[in-house]
């Protein structure tokens, strides 16, 4: 079974400028999650989906941050204009369907620098 | 904000001694999990225990629940080198019933050769 798939691995980016992330979960797979994780900490949860709904959003800096997930697939993270603060790491996870009860498989991530 | 917090930080072993974790929530749970993150790679999990029940292994793997002090540690007997990671629980202590996960800051562990 192919696992979370994530692209690209590593961006490099100058502050205002745009970046996206792509992921592509497992299949079958109806929840999907983005993370933030700075150096040292754990991973902080962006935006979870439910299919192609959004199910938690709260904590994503909707100003500069977007994530669809379109046709309950693929989907994709994009932040604009990106921040000092931005840099991270993003990790992409999928879950089966009870976020409570099954486990959730994650990507390698993206490492973002922001300079 | 973070609900988890791990103790220690950091943990630095020889090969084959046990390792102890622990991490303390705050709010009520429905399970705690532990995830296990080798340097520069993604996640992978490692056990859930739900919040009525006190003890769970898993190969070399213990990890106890104790509700009443809303704590939990992880137990890695016959420790290897290859065991070094950082070490993160998460809950799900989540008021919106969304199952959102919940990490601490992690726990570094270092198992010497």
């Amino acid at each position: 079974e192919a696992g979370v798939a994530q692209s690209p691995r590593y961006k490099i980016i100058e502050k205002r400028q745009s970046v996206a992330f792509w992921c592509n979960p497992i299949s079958g797979h109806a929840t999907l999650y983005w993370y933030q994780q700075i150096l040292g900490q754990g991973p902080k949860l962006l935006i979870q989906f439910q299919n192609n709904g959004v199910v938690d959003d709260s904590q994503l800096p909707k100003d500069r941050f977007s994530a669809e997930r379109l046709k309950g697939v693929d989907s994709t993270l994009k932040i604009q204009p990106a921040k000092l603060e931005d840099s991270a790491v993003y990790l992409c996870a999928s879950s089966f369907r009870k976020p409570h009860t099954d486990t959730q498989y994650f990507g390698p991530g993206t490492r973002l620098t922001v300079l | 904000s973070q609900q988890g917090e791990e103790d220690p930080q950091a943990l630095s072993i020889q090969e084959g001694e046990n390792a102890t974790m622990n991490c303390s929530y705050k709010t009520s749970i429905n399970n705690l999990q532990w995830y296990r993150q080798n340097s520069g790679r993604g996640l992978v999990h490692l056990i859930l225990i739900r919040s009525n029940e006190r003890e769970k292994h898993s190969g070399r793997l213990r990890v106890t629940l104790d509700t009443s002090k809303k704590s939990s540690s992880l137990l890695i007997t016959a420790s290897r080198a290859a065991d070094t990671a950082s070490y993160f629980c998460a809950t799900d202590g989540d008021e919106g019933n969304t199952g959102k996960l919940i990490f601490g800051q992690g726990t570094t562990l270092q198992v010497k050769p």
